[in-house]
């Protein structure tokens, strides 16, 4: 099963920052926070990855609480090009990610 | 940029048909993955490989074998199609942390 909890879909006005969370209380030490993006009909995009310390790419932030046992993954700037099924993954073995049923972002104009 | 490549967009089979599903990938990768993805129950991992000859079974392997004969290339294999497994199926890679995904093959068993 998923380690992790997202809620089934947000929505977000286009030029906002999104804000999708993640839940993953029993995370342990070792474990990396992932994210992927899968944009209906194309496989999973990996977007970014952190284990403690705050993230940041050219596509998005990520944000995990000092406990770890939470994420929030950031969208500076929405596009309507930015809808797609969001997933949070703890890495469950190495390289083993299981995936969630995400969450659907919607952005609209 | 690593890609993985995926022999079929589409493809259409008939129940009890022996169904190969081809993926390659460009970038020498250790470990490689098939998914499925259907509706409601999100990415199953059905087979991985983490080196060349080896395999190990996900969390949705029965109806399905694996070959890695090369490195670069990963074969998910229905020895007999059947109904249920018409889905959308997800070839993966990977080298330490980060995986990059096929387009996926949707496949359909009449």
């Amino acid at each position: 099963d998923a380690k992790t909890t997202q809620p089934p879909s947000m929505d977000c006005a286009e030029g906002r920052a999104a804000n999708l969370p993640c839940n993953h209380s029993t995370i342990s030490g070792n474990e990396y926070v992932y994210w992927y993006r899968q944009i209906h009909s194309q496989g999973p995009q990996y977007i970014i990855h952190g284990l403690k310390n705050n993230e940041t790419n050219e596509m998005a932030s990520l944000i995990i609480t000092e406990d770890r046992k939470s994420s929030t993954l950031i969208l500076p700037h929405a596009t309507l090009r930015d809808t797609a099924v969001y997933y949070c993954i703890v890495e469950y073995n190495t390289d083993k990610l299981i995936f969630g049923t995400g969450t659907r972002l919607q952005v609209f104009p | 940029d690593v890609k993985v490549t995926q022999s079929s967009r589409y493809l259409v089979k008939r129940t009890g048909e022996k169904v190969f599903l081809e993926c390659v990938q460009d970038m020498d990768h250790e470990n490689m993955f098939w998914y499925r993805q259907d509706p409601g129950l999100g990415l199953r991992l059905i087979y991985f490989s983490y080196d060349v000859k080896m395999k190990e079974k996900g969390d949705i392997p029965e109806g399905y074998s694996v070959s890695r004969e090369k490195k670069e290339r990963f074969s998910l294999i229905l020895e007999s199609a059947s109904t249920n497994q018409t889905s959308m199926y997800l070839c993966a890679s990977s080298l330490a942390r980060g995986y990059t995904f096929g387009s996926g093959t949707r496949l359909t068993v009449v």
